[in-house]
């Protein structure tokens, strides 16, 4: 069964530092998203994005942040200057088309990022 | 964003009792309604879900109930197993494709 992957699956970094997180979505997917889920948390939405443009983003999802589908396969989402705060797992997920229903997201296995 | 609210944050059964998670959403547009059980360290994975166009649905011991008119959904287990303990949450979508998620419920079986 087709999954989306996460890498790397464990990044750690300093304050103020870039961090890039690569997703490859499930291949025939057309909608693809990152959560945020600080640990003991909830899953918390940021952005989605569909035809190679964000849809939708969410508050957390600030000039900090930047998403790109560099090719065919990847998707990527970028922290410029990371905090500390931005420590947390970094989900990407993706779906298909639901035949005019909002349709079943499939979860990487996650990226937990560390700021120190 | 859509507002949803999931409660208990707790539960604790008895191995073999059912287990019920409910969940609200403020979005009356919302059309699909996942489930997600989550073990520690791990990602979501989905369990069920139910689109609007129908009330309920059952897979083995899980079922998924959703009133539309009180915007609630509803998640139960029965004949819970220990391998049922996890976090559980719901979700809904805003906008068409916003998810949000609920804030969790952590079930725990006890043998």
């Amino acid at each position: 069964e087709p999954e989306v992957t996460q890498t790397p699956s464990h990044q750690v970094t300093q304050m103020g530092q870039e961090v890039i997180l690569r997703c490859v979505p499930i291949s025939n997917h057309l909608y693809f998203y990152w959560y945020r889920q600080i640990l003991g948390q909830k899953v918390e939405f940021l952005v989605s994005f569909y035809n190679n443009e964000i849809s939708e983003k969410s508050e957390i999802f600030d000039d900090q942040f930047s998403v790109e589908r560099p090719d065919g396969s990847n998707f990527t989402l970028k922290i410029r200057s990371t905090k500390l705060e931005d420590s947390a797992m970094y989900f990407c997920a993706s779906y298909g088309y639901g035949g005019g229903f909002t349709d079943t997201q499939y979860f990487g296995p996650g990226t937990r990022l560390t700021v120190l | 964003g859509e507002n949803v609210e999931q409660h208990p944050s707790t539960l604790s059964v008895q191995e073999g009792d059912s287990a019920v998670i409910k969940c609200t959403y403020s979005d009356s547009a919302s059309n699909y309604f996942p489930w997600y059980k989550q073990e520690l360290g791990k990602r979501p994975q989905l369990i069920i879900d139910i689109r609007s166009n129908v009330g309920e649905k059952k897979d083995q011991r899980i079922a998924v109930t959703l009133n539309k008119t009180a915007k609630h959904f509803s998640l139960h287990i029965t004949e819970t197993q220990p391998e049922d303990s996890a976090v559980y949450f719901c979700a809904a979508p805003w906008a068409g494709n916003q998810f949000y998620f609920g804030t969790g419920t952590s079930l725990t079986v006890i043998p």
